[in-house]
């Protein structure tokens, strides 16, 4: 299953809410996860099965969809979530989209 | 608190092995499948190998299938990557991951380790 996002990069401000979008070549069901990785550090969990929020993972970071279409939102992006953002499909071994990076605007 | 700590990254000519390591601790490691992740300098995530919990699955991506081979010794809470036939493209950082759920089949990454360093050049 390939995995495609946009944008490859989105430039915000503090405050805006953002949407990341993640397109399967097939359906993975519900088996959907977002990562979060800053530069220089191993990514980190943010939502599972689509649209569950990982333990301690703030609530402005939401995630929806369902077949091929997915997203990731932010409802009012914070200075720490500047960062690069990957989803990823589970449903047939592991993919990962090419990922979309959230910079200052 | 779960830790995963790699080892075993370093210099290696094309065509050369190296074996990864990577020692669990904080959780029960025979309870978990095991992976290895890797990223090229400046590029994006790609997964490379799965072991079951108890080692009698494993898994790979078609870019190092019939290269690599992952293992486990679930007495010395570790898990290996041996990686055979190096290319240039196999440069990375190869990071050593947890599935998020016990005796899973496949599962999202809930603990990453942070990383060890693969140059492949002549």
């Amino acid at each position: 299953i390939q995995m495609t996002q946009s944008p490859s990069t989105l430039s915000a401000s503090v405050g805006d809410k953002v949407t990341i979008t993640c397109r399967a070549s097939l359906s993975p069901s519900s088996w959907l996860a977002w990562y979060q990785q800053k530069p220089g550090k191993a990514p980190k969990l943010l939502i599972y099965k689509a649209s569950t929020l990982e333990s301690g993972v703030p609530s402005r970071f939401s995630g929806s969809g369902s077949g091929t279409e997915f997203s990731l939102t932010i409802s009012s992006l914070q200075p720490d979530d500047f960062a690069v953002y990957y989803c990823q499909q589970y449903n047939s071994y592991w993919t990962f989209g090419q990922g979309t990076k959230v910079e200052i605007k | 608190q779960v830790q995963l700590v790699e080892s075993g990254g370093g210099v290696v000519q094309p065509g050369g092995s190296l074996r990864l390591s990577c020692a669990a601790s904080g959780f029960t490691f025979s309870r978990y499948g095991m992976h290895w992740v890797r990223q090229a300098p400046g590029k994006g995530l790609e997964w490379v190998a799965f072991i079951r919990y108890d080692g009698s699955n494993k898994e790979y991506g078609d870019s190092v299938k019939g290269r690599f081979t992952i293992s486990r010794d679930n007495s010395k809470n570790t898990v290996y990557l041996q990686m055979n036939s190096l290319r240039v493209e196999d440069a990375a950082v190869y990071h050593c991951v947890r599935d998020q759920g016990t005796y899973s089949a496949f599962d999202a990454f809930d603990h990453w380790g942070q990383g060890t360093l693969l140059t492949v050049s002549s």
